[in-house]
């Protein structure tokens, strides 16, 4: 079975700085990868996801992350953080081959706060 | 982009009542419907996965008697919380996969047991 990790629990930055949220997963097989914002009070929000091709994945908002298969890594970036920003990130993982029919296996997020 | 509905977005019930929460995929089909529970500051936790036409599958810990899903079509999915207890109150996602749109989330809906 699959399984992610999110080490970062709980981030603080100062708006500008530059993010990186880490994720890896474990998987024996070809994954499909996502990352979800989840803003107070609001639901679950796809940000960017990874199917194939291009390793380095950009989504909305000025968020990217890149797959490194090596390290068995996604990790969520940004350039430059605005408050707006503050919000619950969270990685998830389903297995490529049977996708649509496999669940989503979520990391514990990370919490993210902008401090303007 | 893919929607997907979910209502309520409330609900307050009293202890031993039953809640029906319904979950619509708007703009396309979705053959597996996926039911998930967050608590406080917590990540989602998968309960079940719903296949249109066919028994829920259900998570080890998770009481199918009490948590009834039903997928009768290929739009809707509803969770049934049966005889509900405090221990119930929780934030309920679903959540629909659909090939060209990924896993799209419902609002969720915040259960409170009274």
């Amino acid at each position: 079975a699959q399984s992610v990790s999110q080490h970062n629990h709980h981030v603080i930055l100062s708006e500008a700085a530059s993010l990186e949220l880490g994720c890896n997963y474990s998987y024996g097989g070809t994954v499909n990868l996502f990352w979800y914002v989840q803003y107070p009070g609001q639901h679950l929000q796809l940000l960017l996801k990874y199917f194939s091709g291009d390793p380095l994945v950009k989504g909305i908002k000025g968020f990217e992350a890149e797959f490194i298969k090596s390290k068995f890594s996604f990790n969520l970036r940004k350039p430059s953080v605005q408050w707006s920003d503050t919000a619950e990130y969270f990685c998830a993982v389903t297995p490529a081959s049977n996708f649509g029919n496999e669940k989503l296996t979520f990391g514990t997020g990370t919490r993210l706060t902008i401090i303007p | 982009g893919a929607v997907v509905s979910q209502h309520p977005s409330r609900v307050i019930c009293k202890s031993g009542t039953s809640v029906k929460i319904e979950c619509r995929s708007l703009d396309f089909q979705a053959t597996t419907m996926f039911w998930y529970r967050q608590f406080p500051k917590q990540s989602l936790m998968l309960m079940a996965t719903s296949n249109e036409g066919s028994k829920a599958t259900y998570e080890q810990g998770v009481e199918k008697d009490k948590f009834l899903i039903n997928h009768a079509s290929l739009t809707l999915s509803t969770l049934t919380v049966t005889s509900a207890h405090p221990e119930d109150s929780s934030f309920y996602i679903c959540s629909a996969a659909g090939f060209r749109y990924g896993y799209t989330f419902g609002s969720g809906t915040r259960l409170t047991v009274v």
